[in-house]
């Protein structure tokens, strides 16, 4: 979408290495969310955030309301890892956006 | 918790028809919003409701799309005189209430012929 960002649009990893996933907003985003999409088409929430980060097992996620952009940190990739990441903003008026999309395929 | 259920996973439809796609939130959810997921547009905002009233629907096309939340249980999105452009998946989210962590279904595959 024109009022998230993400990059890359696309990223290959060696299973093992590290990787990062970002989101810059065009908004004055107030809370993000990031989600996989997997092979069957259901979207996991992984996050959902304030300003600050989290973190969740090999997952680690940042956002930084004042620089407007977040982050998704992603260690030791695994392949179950593959698959399509979105992010989302939500603003003022508590509409979401959502972004284009990553998608991640870990090789091994 | 059985998540959010969405029915039909896959309708086929001639262009010109009816399809009605149904949505039951997680219990206790306040919050129910409709997208609709294609490879051109990617994930686009349709419609949402909170206790059952509809708050926003700024993304919904004026014309053949309406969604109803008749009670806390289901929600419906129903497409009249369909046309091939409304190919897409169609995909519903709860949450506890306002915006909040998103909860999808596995969303509903409309091909429209």
């Amino acid at each position: 979408g024109d009022k998230v960002k993400q990059s890359p649009s696309a990223l290959s990893l060696q299973e093992g290495t590290n990787s990062a996933l970002r989101c810059n907003f065009s908004i004055a985003a107030t809370t993000v969310q990031w989600f996989l999409q997997n092979p069957r088409g259901s979207l996991i929430n992984l996050f959902y955030l304030v300003p600050g980060t989290k973190e969740n097992g090999r997952l680690k996620s940042a956002f930084d309301s004042k620089e407007s952009y977040s982050t998704l940190h992603i260690r030791d990739a695994q392949l179950e890892d593959s698959g399509t990441y979105f992010c989302a903003a939500e603003d003022s008026n508590n509409r979401i956006f959502f972004g284009d999309g990553t998608q991640l395929v870990v090789k091994p | 918790n059985a998540g959010v259920i969405q029915t039909p996973r896959h309708k086929v439809t001639g262009k010109g028809q009816e399809a009605t796609l149904w949505c039951e939130p997680i219990s206790g959810h306040s919050a129910v919003f409709w997208y609709r997921q294609t490879i051109v547009q990617g994930l686009e905002f349709l419609t949402y409701f909170r206790n059952q009233a509809p708050i926003d629907d700024s993304g919904m096309p004026k014309e053949r799309f309406s969604a109803q939340m008749p009670n806390q249980s289901h929600s419906t999105l129903k497409i009249q005189s369909t046309q091939p452009q409304d190919s897409a998946v169609y995909l519903c989210a709860s949450s506890t209430g306002g915006t909040g962590q998103l909860y999808f279904g596995e969303g509903s595959k409309l091909t429209v012929l």
